[in-house]
Parts: structure tokens; sequence; C-alpha cells
């Protein structure tokens, strides 16, 4: 079993706030890392799927970074707001295997208005 | 655009029962998977399918059977329901292995096995 951690494990924060967590994986064979949102009573919505090293990709207030050689990932919220509670997950595939990502645990984000 | 639809949403087993839980997709994905959702565990993938009439173990396969018959459905059986298989299980697709632009997933569905 591969591991994919992702640190905190949960995080309060106030509106306005900036805020990132951590996901790191294996940095051998890595194909793909995946970021979804996943919001109380619905199903994870992708939201950057990031294949090359040093990647950067920007959604609104929400941006991730990639490092394959040290085998971490960086997502960043920007301006904190309560609609960003949720959960944030992130998947590594691994040329190694199956492809198939490998989630981890996420981290819990709630933001406090 | 309906994307992923599970059904049922919700269900009770008595240990012993059978069921399966019915995963369908309008995207015309290749690739179809089943997981289950545990506290503190995250996503673990019980099986794929990587093609209509294909499928493959995941991470925790045992107590489960799957088939893609068609396309667009893929069924996750249970033979013989344990408690431990209380849990909530989740479909996905994609275009690729590797999630391409990232899984769609189903929303889910809560199973009770007493």
């Amino acid at each position: 079993i591969l591991n994919v951690e992702q640190s905190p494990q949960s995080l309060h924060v106030q509106e306005g706030d900036s805020t990132n967590f951590t996901c790191s994986f294996p940095s051998s064979n890595f194909y793909a890392l995946h970021w979804y949102r996943w919001e109380t009573a619905k199903s994870p919505e992708a939201l950057f799927v990031m294949t090359l090293n040093g990647d950067e990709k920007k959604k609104g207030r929400i941006s991730a970074t990639l490092n394959t050689k040290e085998g971490y990932s960086y997502l960043y919220i920007k301006g904190s707001q309560p609609e960003d509670s949720a959960t944030y997950l992130c998947a590594w595939g691994g040329a190694g295997g199956s492809y198939i990502p490998t989630f981890g645990r996420g981290t819990s984000l709630i933001v406090h208005p | 655009n309906a994307g992923v639809t599970q059904t049922p949403k919700f269900r009770v087993l008595k240990t012993g029962q059978s069921m399966t839980l019915l995963c369908a997709q309008d995207m015309n994905h290749e690739y179809m998977y089943w997981y289950r959702q545990d506290p503190g565990m995250g996503l673990r993938l019980i099986h794929y399918s990587v093609g209509e009439g294909t499928t493959a173990k995941g991470e925790v396969p045992d107590g489960y059977n799957v088939s893609r018959l068609k396309k667009q459905n893929f069924l996750l059986g249970l033979e013989s329901a344990a408690p431990s298989q209380t849990s909530v299980y989740f479909c996905a697709s994609s275009y690729t292995r590797t999630g391409g632009d990232g899984y769609t997933f189903g929303s889910g569905t809560r199973l009770t096995v007493v």
C-alpha cells in the first residue's frame, strides 16, 4: 500500500484568512496528482490534476503547486470564505502500479464567519 | 447532464443478506471505480474496470464482486453482507486510467449491515 499523507488532518480558520495544506506522496514513479474538494453530504469534486514537476494550477482563490522530485503538493486558499469549508483530498497516481490514484485521508477545513 | 448516478442512496441489510449497488454514467467514460469510505480511512479502492467486460481488484476487494456488462454501468455486489461492510460506497468514472481531468463521483450509497 502506497502512502499518501495529508496534513494537517483538520484546520479551523477565520473568514478572510489565507491557508494552505500539504499532500506528501512517493517521489518515485510519479504520474499524476489530483486535488478534490469534498463538501459534507456531497460527492468529491475535482479541483486540479497535475502531472509535471513545477506545475501550478489556479481556480479562483484556490491554487496548487507540485514538486514531484521531493514528493509534495501544496493547496492554497486565499481569503478563505465559509463556503470553502470542506474536506480537501489529494490522490497520487504512480507509473509503477496500476496508475489508479491512491487517496490521502484528507484535510478538513472549517472557515468561521 | 446526470454524470454518475448511484442507486440506492441508503440501505440497511441483515448479516448474510445479499445486494447489488448500481452505478451508471452517461459521459462515455471507459474507466469506472468503486470506493468505500470509512471514518479516518479515506477512500479505498474496492474494484475497478478499464472498459466494458473487464474488472480488476483494488485495495480492499474481499467480500465484493463486480460486473461491467455495459460500458455505462458498473455493479457492485455483496453476496453475504457482514457488519464490517457497513460503509459509504462511492462510484467514480474517468476518461483515462490516471484520471485525466479528474474523477467524476456519484453521490454515494450509505450501507448499514446489522
